[in-house]
């Protein structure tokens, strides 16, 4: 199965700080086949990025995608006090589905 | 709007069962596959298993492969988990989630927790 390994484990940054998340898979993610997800504590995961690159339903335009092949991205470009919490990277393109490790992103 | 609950979770001792239900509302069910994906305490997301849009077509992951049934009554619009043989190593959050026709989740319920403890 693909291992997906998210840096850093933690990302101490103040409000209005750009956010950088990275995401890098074992072997090469199928068809650019990689969302990110957004989880915050007692809560569930949010769809946040798929295709690695497009928004999901919602989302706020400050949250982007890059990437391809076994190096993906996700930047938040000015973090805003609800962006806080856990980020999630999932590659969907061979099966089994795997995730990453999380990262999380605290208040400096 | 778009609601999956989640029901089922609770203590259970080693080799027990549990069955889970996920009730969903607000959009077609017998369109769309479903996944489980569980969350054991403080750490992260593990995919469980997934069933197409009428049930024909069914996965497991290893580890749960052989004890876990997934399951769905599209008359009800209610996804199950019918969990056997249980393992300490099964405690966790469990969520069901609506899938998009490539495989990422949509939408998730807000998890029901599976404790396997003696």
């Amino acid at each position: 199965e693909i291992v997906l390994t998210q840096s850093p484990a933690t990302l101490s940054l103040s409000p209005g700080e750009r956010a950088t998340l990275s995401c890098g898979a074992s072997q090469s993610v199928r068809g650019r086949y990689l969302a990110w997800y957004q989880q915050k504590p007692g809560l569930a995961p949010r769809l946040l990025i798929y295709d690695a690159s497009s928004r999901a339903t919602g989302i706020p335009d400050r949250f982007s995608g890059s990437g391809s092949g076994t190096d993906f991205t996700l930047t938040i470009s000015r973090l805003e006090p609800e962006d806080f919490a856990v980020y999630y990277c999932q590659q969907y393109g061979t099966s089994p589905q795997t995730f990453g490790q999380g990262t999380k992103v605290e208040i400096k | 709007e778009v609601q999956l609950v989640e029901s089922g979770g609770g203590l259970v001792q080693p080799g027990g069962s549990l069955r889970l239900s996920c009730a969903i509302s607000g959009f077609t069910f017998s369109s769309y596959w479903m996944h489980w994906v569980r969350q054991a305490p403080g750490k992260g997301l593990v995919w469980v298993s997934r069933i197409n849009n009428d049930g024909s077509s069914i996965t497991y992951a290893d580890s749960v492969k052989g004890r876990f049934t997934i399951s769905r009554d599209n008359a009800k619009n209610t996804l199950y988990l019918q969990m056997n043989s249980l393992r300490a190593e099964d405690t966790a959050v469990y969520y069901c989630a609506r899938v998009s026709p490539l495989g990422y989740q949509l939408n998730w319920g807000q998890g029901t927790l599976v404790t396997v403890s003696s």
